[in-house]
């Protein structure tokens, strides 16, 4: 199993560019997660998808929007990049509310 | 004032010492998370609790929800405990993070 995967895992951007990060799972888990996590402010949730078909907004949600693909896939996307989402992008799943959460190996994001 | 604070920021202990680490919450939460992530980045799942105590191995997390409090416990540490430590509060989904203790364990 690989577990949660994240691609990809480097990425530099310029002002105003477009991208999408793509995170799937392989532990048929109902619930993915995308967080955001920069020096001295912690990890901060972005958006969640507690099933196939829902997502919902985390704590920062702003200049972001997300696709649940299907079980397995959930996908973060920035329409219009900024240098304040210059981060460490990190994806989760769990099973469901009553499960510990799975991270993959995180994104390092520049926008310049 | 953040709504799940960590302390100490910073630890350094000796190898063998008893290490705590404490998390105070001020929302409402349906379970306590806590994290290791290592120096290169990975982040691994410790403890999910929702009430009394929970051990693995050499690591202890207890949790206090009328005093919204909960603790991580490493005994006999060593130097590959070095990383940081991160507490979470998970209410249904909406998870808030603590900024995360580092500890160093010196041989």
């Amino acid at each position: 199993n690989a577990g949660v995967t994240q691609t990809p895992k480097f990425q530099v951007l310029k002002t105003g560019q477009s991208m999408t990060l793509q995170c799937a799972q392989d532990m048929n888990h109902n619930s993915m997660y995308w967080y955001r996590q920069d020096p001295g402010m912690g990890l901060r949730l972005i958006y969640y998808s507690a099933s196939e078909g829902t997502t919902d907004k985390g704590e920062v949600p702003n200049g972001y929007n997300v696709s649940r693909l299907n079980k397995r896939e959930f996908s973060l996307r920035l329409e219009s990049a900024a240098p304040s989402q210059t981060s460490v992008y990190f994806c989760a799943s769990r099973q469901g509310l009553n499960n510990e959460q799975f991270f993959g190996p995180g994104t390092r994001l520049t926008v310049l | 004032k953040n709504e799940v604070e960590q302390s100490p920021q910073n630890l350094t202990a000796q190898e063998g010492e008893f290490i705590t680490i404490n998390c105070s919450y001020s929302v409402g939460i349906s379970a306590l998370h806590w994290l290791q992530q290592h120096p290169g980045g990975g982040i691994v799942s410790l403890f999910m609790l929702s009430s009394g105590k929970k051990k693995h191995g050499r690591l202890i997390a207890t949790i206090n929800i009328q005093e919204k409090h909960s603790s991580l416990h490493i005994t006999a540490s060593h130097p590959r405990d070095s990383a940081v430590y991160i507490c979470a509060g998970d209410n249904n989904n909406d998870m808030r993070f603590g900024a995360g203790t580092r500890l160093t364990v010196k041989p």
